[in-house]
């Protein structure tokens, strides 16, 4: 039958290419910044973050940018491999007064790896 | 243990029964939250833990929604009189006190009604 719900956004790449996901974020008074990895039937899994006083972080394999006056956010793959295939969200947070880290979280871009 | 547990993993429940997930976060997190993620949807917030009081209950969806945490570790999820649009993934996260600390997810508990 026909699934309900939203369609998400989807990047295709072949194994060994460079990937880089999108995410558009909603508040700017928000001050850290979070990609998660979200394989089927699996819970987020966190890749890496980011604080509003750096415009870009490294991690092994990846790269995230953070683009404050766009409110932009994107997160960079090297090398691509099919273990990396799956659903890929960011995610804000505004700790504000209460300081504690509630979430909002984008829609999920969907990620393919192709041998 | 070294993740965030929860159990059950799969609950498949009739409609108008009550049901209790159950979360045993990181030890030593201070902070948990539980989110919803339904069927091709990002996750949403339901509420948020500092040891065992809740200072942000502002996602539960509606009064058949309750949570508690207890020892400042184990937290349960309980959803009432259960209906078939409550069914979806129910994620419990951990954290140190504070914003700006990362925040690890379980493997969530699958909620059928039917």
């Amino acid at each position: 039958g026909e699934s309900v719900g939203l369609h998400l956004p989807t990047l295709s790449v072949q194994e060994g290419d460079n990937s880089i996901i999108n995410c558009a974020y909603s508040n700017s008074a928000s001050d850290y910044f979070i990609w998660y990895k979200q394989e089927s039937g699996k819970g987020p899994q966190f890749i890496i973050d980011i604080r509003s006083n750096m415009d870009k972080r490294q991690g092994q394999r990846v790269t995230v940018l953070l683009n404050k006056t766009v409110k932009h956010l994107s997160l960079q793959i090297a090398a691509t491999q099919p273990g990396d295939s799956a659903v890929y969200f960011c995610a804000e947070n505004f700790a504000g007064g209460t300081s504690y880290g509630k979430l909002t979280f984008g829609q999920g871009t969907i990620l393919t790896v192709h041998p | 243990g070294a993740g965030v547990s929860q159990s059950p993993s799969n609950k498949v429940t009739e409609k108008g029964k009550d049901v209790e997930l159950r979360c045993d976060p990181i030890s030593g997190h201070t902070a948990l939250y539980w989110y919803r993620q339904s069927l091709g949807q990002g996750l949403e917030f339901l509420i948020y833990f500092q040891g065992n009081s809740a200072p942000d209950k502002s996602g539960l969806p509606s009064d058949r929604f309750s949570a508690e945490r207890t020892g400042g570790s184990v937290s349960t999820l309980t959803i009432q009189r259960t209906q078939q649009e409550d069914s979806a993934v129910y994620l419990c996260a951990s954290s140190l006190a504070g914003g700006g600390n990362t925040i690890y997810f379980g493997e969530g508990s699958w909620l059928t009604v039917v």
